[in-house]
């Protein structure tokens, strides 16, 4: 089964404003993770947040869990145009293997100067 | 200390023709996992090696697809007798013996079959 599906698929908004992305997972989980990629470039590890978590921070990022609806939020605030990436969330699931990392689709970020 | 590294960055092959695509994780770590990124899509798990031993190769397809992760040297994915299907960006993951959760990823491969 597919874990980690974000939404929206496709994010655009003006530089300055925030920028919020949704996970969903499907089974139990360790931790979840939130990853960026430039287009055509390898994945840039952003934070990640354990099962027994609700909030993390990290500069401008702000990520919640919420284990009982099995959903993560990525929130990144004072968007810039460097923030224009795609992002993905990934779980490591514990049913699936502890060491297997499961991603979604990705969420394609658009930062407008 | 280097990051993850991986070779060749762009690799072309013709239908048939073998692909091995390298990669070295960072210092002092001894956990590997290859990922397949088809265009406009998330990665997909493929292996998880920890040196001499293939861990879990659940994502692998069963014919044409190999990896290695040897004492010395470097993690090698070897596709044999690549069909166009199997263009795609292939990226490898570390992560440290301690056990770390945080899977550090290199910059890809991407692999075109003509």
């Amino acid at each position: 089964s597919q874990q980690g599906e974000e939404d929206p698929q496709a994010l655009s908004i003006q530089e300055g404003e925030n920028a919020t992305m949704n996970c969903s997972y499907k089974t139990s989980i360790n931790n979840l993770q939130w990853y960026r990629q430039n287009s055509g470039r390898g994945l840039v590890h952003l934070i990640l947040i354990r099962s027994n978590e609700r909030e993390k921070h990290s500069g401008r990022l702000r990520v919640t869990l919420d284990t009982s609806k099995k959903s993560s939020s990525l929130l990144i605030t004072a968007s810039r145009a460097a923030d224009t990436a795609s992002y993905f969330c990934a779980t490591d699931s514990l049913i699936q293997g502890a060491q297997k990392l499961v991603f979604g689709q990705g969420t394609r970020l658009t930062i407008n100067p | 200390n280097a990051g993850v590294m991986q070779n060749p960055r762009h690799l072309v092959r013709r239908r048939g023709q073998e692909a091995r695509l390298r990669c070295s994780p960072m210092k002092g770590h001894s956990h590997v996992y290859w990922y397949r990124q088809l265009p406009e899509e998330g990665l997909k798990f493929m292996v998880y090696l920890q040196k001499e031993n293939i861990i879990d190769e659940s994502g692998m397809p069963k014919e044409r697809f190999s990896a290695e992760f040897p004492k010395e040297g470097p993690s090698i994915l070897r596709i044999q007798q690549v069909v166009r299907g199997d263009s795609a960006a292939y990226f490898c993951a570390s992560s440290p013996v301690s056990g770390s959760d945080t899977q550090y990823f290199g910059p890809g491969t991407r692999l075109t079959v003509l």
